[in-house]
């Protein structure tokens, strides 16, 4: 059956750092991939797709690649800032239009 | 435009009650999704639609139905509620690959 695994543990760390966050999965060929925040108490909130003939993608500090092979993404938030704590999901869809999701990792940046 | 909303936002059933959460969008998509996140785990898919009209079920369907009578919105009964469907439950519209989610429903069953 389909697996996803994010980061089993939650991120901490200090202002400015790279954070970096994986999603591993086996038991799937997606057409792309996503990645969405979310905040306590909220739902998730799309950031960036990627589809799987892509390598990486950048939107202002956030960078997402893709390694098909690998069956691996990574997130990466640059310069990161208090702002960016939360939970992040990673999501796995075909061409039918649904979307699988990981567990999550949570993300804590220190000021 | 509200986006998505959900009512209730919170709720406390009885074993055995029923209830129906509502989902409204006012973006125009055509798919709806119900997920349901418990701690620990993924969102998981209970059911979906691709059109007003049309259901689908996804990976969690059992013990809850739905209806697509208009496209703006989408219901998710529970007829006879467990313990086991405490968890909180998210809606989502679409156009294809972007889902956008409303805020929630925390349903606890005692």
């Amino acid at each position: 059956s389909q697996k996803i695994e994010q980061n089993s543990e939650a991120l901490n760390i200090q202002e400015g750092k790279t954070a970096t966050l994986t999603c591993n999965y086996t038991n799937y060929s997606p057409a792309y991939l996503q990645w969405y925040r979310q905040d306590p108490g909220r739902g998730p909130v799309f950031l960036l797709l990627i589809r799987e003939n892509e390598k990486e993608k950048r939107k202002e500090r956030l960078k997402v690649t893709f390694d098909t092979t690998l069956k691996q993404s990574l997130f990466h938030i640059t310069a990161s800032q208090p702002a960016d704590s939360a939970t992040y999901l990673c999501a796995l869809g075909s061409n039918d239009y649904k979307l699988s999701f990981g567990a999550g990792t949570t993300v804590t940046v220190r000021a | 435009n509200a986006g998505v909303t959900q009512t209730p936002k919170f709720r406390v059933l009885k074993t055995g009650q029923s209830m129906t959460l509502l989902c409204a969008q006012d973006m125009n998509h055509e798919y709806m999704y119900w997920y349901r996140q418990d701690p620990g785990m993924g969102l998981r898919l209970i059911h979906y639609s691709v059109g007003e009209g049309t259901t689908a079920k996804g990976e969690v369907p059992d013990g809850y139905n739905v209806s697509r009578l208009k496209k703006q919105n989408f219901l998710l009964g529970l007829e006879s509620a467990a313990p086991s469907q405490t968890s909180v439950y998210f809606c989502a519209s679409g156009l294809k690959n972007t889902q956008y989610f409303g805020p929630g429903t925390r349903l606890t069953v005692l």
